[in-house]
């Protein structure tokens, strides 16, 4: 079945570091989200991709999807203790706009002030 | 409007115990989800509906049955407890053909299989 692997599984930054966090799908994807959630929290919403090769940004969140449309990163500069949380991937198999998503394991953000 | 909502928000269970636990959603979102989330293993899709009446397996449906009557709800049922079922569960829903297909999620139900 569909995999995404997500790496880091953990990234400690000094405020004021960039981050990023790497997506990576064992096939092509129609199009991939991006989700955070702070602890004890629930998944929110970032964005979503769906062009290949595309970048969007979100203030100091910059998001990208594979030429291939296999793989996906986001980066945040001059993080801050806001960003604190867990960053998921997650994808949907190609050839489908909607169906099951098949999330990436997390990476854990932590920022000393 | 309320979103997502999951009740109750903890349980503590007994191996052997059935039970089941609620989501509702009252954004008239066609597909509906659920996922377990264990430490290190992110977030892995149990069961998914794209509409009522239909449902179909996620990576890990063993060990639970969902339902789905109608639009707003889509409970998740524990036919035997097991403790490798202690876990945090998240219920999901969105919309279908738009845009962003964005998922919006309830709060969560953390359960404990002793």
């Amino acid at each position: 079945g569909q995999q995404v692997m997500q790496i880091p599984q953990y990234q400690h930054v000094q405020e004021g570091e960039d981050f990023t966090t790497y997506c990576n799908s064992s096939t092509t994807l129609s199009n991939i989200q991006w989700y955070k959630q702070r602890p004890g929290g629930h998944p929110v919403f970032l964005i979503q991709l769906v062009k290949s090769g595309e970048v969007k940004k979100q203030k100091r969140l910059t998001f990208q999807f594979g030429e291939a449309k296999k793989n996906s990163s986001l980066h945040i500069t001059a993080t801050q203790t806001t960003d604190v949380g867990t960053y998921f991937c997650a994808g949907r198999a190609g050839g489908t706009s909607y169906g099951k998503l098949t999330f990436g394991q997390g990476t854990i953000l932590t920022v000393h002030p | 409007n309320a979103g997502v909502t999951q009740t109750p928000k903890f349980q503590v269970l007994k191996t052997g115990q059935s039970m089941t636990l609620q989501c509702a959603q009252d954004m008239n979102h066609e597909y509906m989800s659920w996922y377990r989330q264990d430490p290190g293993m992110g977030l892995r899709l149990i069961h998914y509906s794209v509409g009522a009446g239909i449902t179909d397996q996620g990576e890990v449906p063993n060990g639970y049955n969902v339902s789905r009557s109608t639009t707003e709800d889509f409970p998740l049922r524990l036919l035997s407890a097991a403790p490798s079922q202690t876990s945090v569960y998240f219920c999901a829903s969105s919309a279908l053909g738009t845009m962003s297909n964005e998922q919006f999620f309830g709060p969560g139900t953390r359960l404990t299989v002793l």
